[in-house]
C-alpha cells in the first residue's frame, strides 16, 4: 500500500538553528512529492514539491527538502530557523495514476527564541 | 488571484442533523478536490471532481456524504445525518489540469472546521 510516513509528532529547533522535519514514503511508480504548511487558524499552504531532476529542491521561506530515492525519503530543510516557522508541516505525496494526495499524519514544528 | 475559499470556516452541530459546506476553487481551476482530517490524524482524500463530474470517490466514507458540483463551479459536501465520528477538518483544494496526473499543484482551501456533539 502506499503511504507517507512522518517519524516524529514533534520537533524542537532554536531560532537560528538549521531544522529537519523528516518524511518517508513507499509509492509504486514515479513518487511526485509535496510538503504543506499549516500555520495557526490558517489552511494549508503549498511550500515546495519534487517531481523530476535535481535531487534538491527549494521551495518557499528559504525551505528546502532533499529527494532520496535510496531512502525512500524526502526531508524538509531549513539552514536558520525563525520563530515564525512555528506551524504544523505536512508531507504528501501523489498516489500513482491518480490525482489524490496521500498525506502524513504531520510534524508540528516548535522554534525556540 | 483570489485562493480557494471555504464556507463555513467553523460549524457545530449536534448528532443527527444535516451541514452543508461549500467551496470555492481557484478560478479556471477544473480539477477540485476534497479531503479530510479527523483529530491528530493523516488528511485524507475523500474525491475529486474533473469540471462537473466526480472522478474519483473512492475516499467518500458512507452515503451520509453528498458531494455536488453543478455547473463545475463551486462544490458543496453534505453530511447528513452528521454522525460524532465527522467530526474533523475538512479541506478542499483545486489544481489546473496538466493533463498527466501528479504535474498539477493542489492548492487548499483554509479548512471548514465541523464539530458534531
Amino acid at each position: 500500500a502506499q503511504s507517507v510516513a512522518q517519524p516524529e509528532d514533534q520537533v524542537n529547533v532554536a531560532e537560528g538553528n538549521p531544522l529537519t522535519v523528516k518524511c518517508t514514503y513507499s509509492v509504486s511508480g514515479n513518487p511526485y512529492l509535496f510538503w504543506y504548511v499549516q500555520y495557526p487558524n490558517r489552511g494549508l499552504q503549498f511550500l515546495l514539491k519534487y517531481i523530476t531532476g535535481d535531487n534538491l529542491v527549494k521551495g518557499s521561506y528559504g525551505f528546502e527538502a532533499e529527494f532520496n530515492k535510496s531512502q525512500t525519503s524526502f526531508h524538509l530543510k531549513k539552514p536558520s530557523a525563525l520563530v515564525s516557522d512555528s506551524a504544523l508541516y505536512f508531507c504528501a505525496v501523489r498516489e500513482g495514476g491518480t490525482y489524490k494526495y496521500i498525506f502524513g499524519t504531520g510534524t508540528r514544528l516548535k522554534v525556540l527564541a | 488571484e483570489a485562493g480557494v475559499t471555504q464556507f463555513p470556516s467553523h460549524s457545530v452541530i449536534e448528532k443527527g442533523q444535516t451541514v452543508t459546506l461549500r467551496c470555492d476553487p481557484i478560478s479556471g481551476h477544473d480539477n477540485l478536490y476534497w479531503y479530510r482530517r479527523v483529530m491528530g490524524k493523516e488528511i485524507k482524500f475523500l474525491l475529486h471532481f474533473v469540471k462537473e463530474s466526480k472522478q474519483d470517490e473512492s475516499g467518500m466514507p458512507n452515503n451520509r456524504f453528498l458531494a455536488e458540483r453543478t455547473g463545475g463551479t463551486y462544490s458543496t459536501l453534505k453530511v447528513q445525518p452528521a454522525e460524532l465520528e465527522d467530526s474533523g477538518v475538512y479541506f478542499c483544494a483545486s489544481s489546473q489540469d496538466r493533463g498527466t496526473p501528479g504535474l498539477e499543484t493542489q492548492y487548499f482551501g483554509p479548512g471548514t472546521r465541523l464539530l458534531v456533539l
